[in-house]
């Protein structure tokens, strides 16, 4: 089992532009979650996925939409990047929401 | 919302010595305490966790101590080894509604020195 992976590992984009964040889970989860790290700020959640099919905001949505494609992929998507969305992603997922929750390995995204 | 404050934020122990990182939650209905450790360049991985009808909880060298009353708990390390070295973070989930909203707290980075 690969367990959560995240695409890319590193990216760098400039103000303005969008890309999507492409995560997947092989461990047959329901749920499923965008988190981003900053320095001094711990793990802030994003958007969630309780099961296939739905979706709902967290703590800090604003700036990103998300797709729940299907019961193994959850992407992230930015519409117009901007510097303060410069972290690292992590995505995770658990079987159900009161289960552990398991990470990816991130990735570095950089806006200039 | 759950606030979770976490301290210290950087921790630096001898190794053989012990460690330990302090949380505080500000939602009495949180009911699950999970603790995190994030090695550098990986995702957090979850270490040992506690509900709030268990006071206390080990697992070989590391254990919780939940006080539901002062809102506190704590992770302990002992005889820690240079592998310890990571960050932890301790988190909090409401125990209603939205139990996918676990709040974090902003890690503690442990630094064990040879």
């Amino acid at each position: 089992n690969a367990g959560v992976t995240q695409t890319p590992k590193f990216q760098v984009l400039k103000t303005g532009q969008s890309m999507t964040l492409q995560c997947a889970q092989d461990m047959n989860h329901n749920s499923m979650y965008w988190y981003r790290q900053d320095p001094g700020m711990g793990l802030r959640l994003i958007y969630y996925s309780a099961s296939e099919g739905t979706t709902d905001k967290g703590e800090v949505p604003n700036g990103y939409n998300v797709s729940r494609l299907n019961k193994r992929e959850f992407s992230l998507r930015l519409e117009s990047a901007a510097p303060s969305q410069t972290s690292v992603y992590f995505c995770a997922s658990s079987e159900g929401g009161m289960a552990e929750q398991f990470f990816g390995p991130g990735t570095r995204l950089t806006v200039l | 919302g759950e606030n979770v404050e976490q301290h210290p934020s950087t921790l630096s122990v001898q190794e053989g010595d012990s460690a330990v990182i302090k949380c505080t939650y500000s939602d009495s209905a949180s009911n699950y305490f999970p603790w995190y450790k994030q090695e550098l360049g990986k995702g957090p991985q979850l270490i040992i966790d506690i509900r709030s009808n268990v006071g206390e909880k080990k697992d070989q060298r590391i254990a919780v101590t939940l006080n539901k009353t002062a809102k506190h708990f704590s992770l302990h390390i002992t005889e820690t080894q240079p592998e310890d070295s990571a960050v932890y973070f301790c988190a909090a989930r409401p125990g209603s509604g939205g139990y996918q909203k676990v709040t974090f707290g902003i890690g503690t980075k442990l630094q064990v020195i040879p």
